[in-house]
């Protein structure tokens, strides 16, 4: 069964903590998401990457930052954690072209900044 | 810019009742446009998608929503409810210029009473 895991499922770190969120995918998928939820608000794109060591922002890029050194794996970072960035976490991954579908989610991980 | 939105924030049903959630997007083009359903702890699961054809899409549990381009609306409907269908659900529009990456609804939570 194809799937996208997150390592941590909950994580609690102290304000101004340098935080690693791993991601990773078994299928061999080109793209890569990071995704943040909060209630009332969705799910809003951090950062994607498209290929091996290539990144895009997304939507709400500031204080996050991402590495893909192997293309299984996607690494969100928090510089220095602020208690605003506790949030759900999501990451997903889909294949290049196509219609833009095919997306698997990770079950997220809930990071809570004290 | 593109942007999708739902209108109920909770919606509460009678078991057996039919269901029917809202969703109006905004996008230039002709849309990529998705169901999510996500229940507590867990990640996002398809429901539908829409690429292009007929407008009338079926989905998995028994779900379907309708494509109404005049209306910029894709709304989710089932014809009778489960308890099970208790989650949150969340509609999403596919951005081709990002890697289609997606865009997200805030999401309705929905409530089933027995």
């Amino acid at each position: 069964d194809v799937k996208v895991t997150q390592s941590s499922r909950y994580l609690v770190k102290r304000t101004g903590e340098k935080v690693f969120l791993e991601c990773v995918q078994d299928m061999d998928h080109e793209n890569m998401f990071w995704y943040r939820q909060d209630p009332g608000l969705g799910l809003r794109l951090i950062y994607f990457s498209y290929d091996v060591k290539m990144k895009e922002k997304g939507d709400i890029p500031e204080g996050y930052s991402v590495s893909r050194e192997k293309k299984e794996r996607f690494s969100l970072i928090l510089e220095s954690a602020s208690t605003n960035q506790t949030s759900m976490y999501l990451c997903a991954s889909r294949a290049s072209g196509g219609t833009g579908g095919g997306y698997t989610f990770g079950s997220g991980t809930r990071l809570t900044v004290v | 810019a593109q942007s999708v939105t739902q209108p109920d924030i909770h919606i509460t049903v009678s078991e057996g009742a039919s269901l029917e959630l809202r969703c109006n997007y905004s996008y230039g083009a002709t849309p990529y446009l998705f169901w999510y359903v996500q229940s507590p702890g867990q990640g996002l699961q398809l429901l539908l998608k829409y690429f292009s054809g007929d407008t009338l899409v079926q989905g998995i549990k028994g779900f379907e929503a309708e494509f109404k381009r005049s209306q910029s609306s894709f709304n989710l409907r089932k014809p009778s409810v489960h308890w099970s269908d208790a989650a949150e659900y969340f509609c999403a529009v596919g951005v081709r210029e990002y890697g289609n990456k997606l865009v997200f609804g805030a999401g309705t939570i929905l409530r089933v009473k027995s």
